[in-house]
């Protein structure tokens, strides 16, 4: 069935470096990637999303890689900062909106001040 | 813009009681919602998906009878959770999708707690 795989499930990182997070889809058919961040207790925020006819995607400090072939994609965060310390999400679809979104295992990021 | 408002963010209440959790959205139409089940420390696990005017479409192992939704206007979406019990406590998000390509929106979740 479809699936998202995440990796790594926990991330510590000093304050200022960069932090990186893998996700594999199974679904060929997917077409559309957010990435939803999630502080404890609040609600899942869309940081940034991709499609799938462009390879990399960037907003300030974020950037979203994609790999169709090998149906990777990544997060990037650079210049890290204690604010951005939550739970991120990412998800895989075969369209954005009005498609189910099927979701990674989250990696919960610690910035170390 | 895109705000969507969810209803109420915490519930305590005693074992057999029938719970309902209302997703509004605030500022646009909502052609599709999605409800979700999340537990401690775990992924947004897909409970079903609601059209307005039309029967929502549970995942495989999702109860329809025990979580009953009621899409009934574009801008409303209804979960009632029935008879529910203390496996039924979890944190239940709603999200929300116009239809125009834009990604999904979420509510701020409810806290259900059976005792």
């Amino acid at each position: 069935g479809e699936n998202v795989e995440q990796h790594p499930s926990t991330l510590s990182v000093q304050e200022g470096d960069s932090a990186v997070i893998k996700c594999t889809y199974s679904d060929s058919a997917s077409n559309y990637f957010p990435w939803y961040k999630q502080e404890l207790g609040k609600r899942p925020q869309l940081i940034i999303d991709i499609r799938s006819n462009v390879g990399e995607k960037k907003d300030q400090r974020i950037a979203v890689t994609l790999n169709k072939t090998a149906k990777h994609f990544s997060l990037h965060i650079t210049e890290t900062q204690p604010e951005d310390s939550a739970v991120y999400f990412c998800a895989a679809s075969r369209g954005s909106g009005t498609y189910k979104y099927i979701f990674g295992t989250g990696t919960r990021l610690k910035v170390l001040a | 813009g895109a705000v969507v408002s969810q209803h109420p963010s915490r519930v305590i209440c005693k074992s057999g009681t029938s719970v309902k959790i209302e997703c509004r959205s605030l500022d646009f139409q909502a052609t599709t919602m999605f409800w979700y089940r999340q537990f401690p420390k775990q992924s947004l696990m897909l409970m079903a998906t609601s059209n307005e005017g039309s029967k929502a479409t549970y995942e495989q192992g999702v109860e329809k009878d025990k979580f009953l939704i009621n899409h009934a206007s574009l801008t409303l979406s209804t979960l009632t959770v029935t008879s529910a019990h203390p496996e039924d406590s979890s944190f239940y998000i709603c999200s929300a999708a116009d239809g125009g390509g834009q990604p999904q929106h979420f509510g701020d979740g409810t806290r259900l707690s059976i005792l």
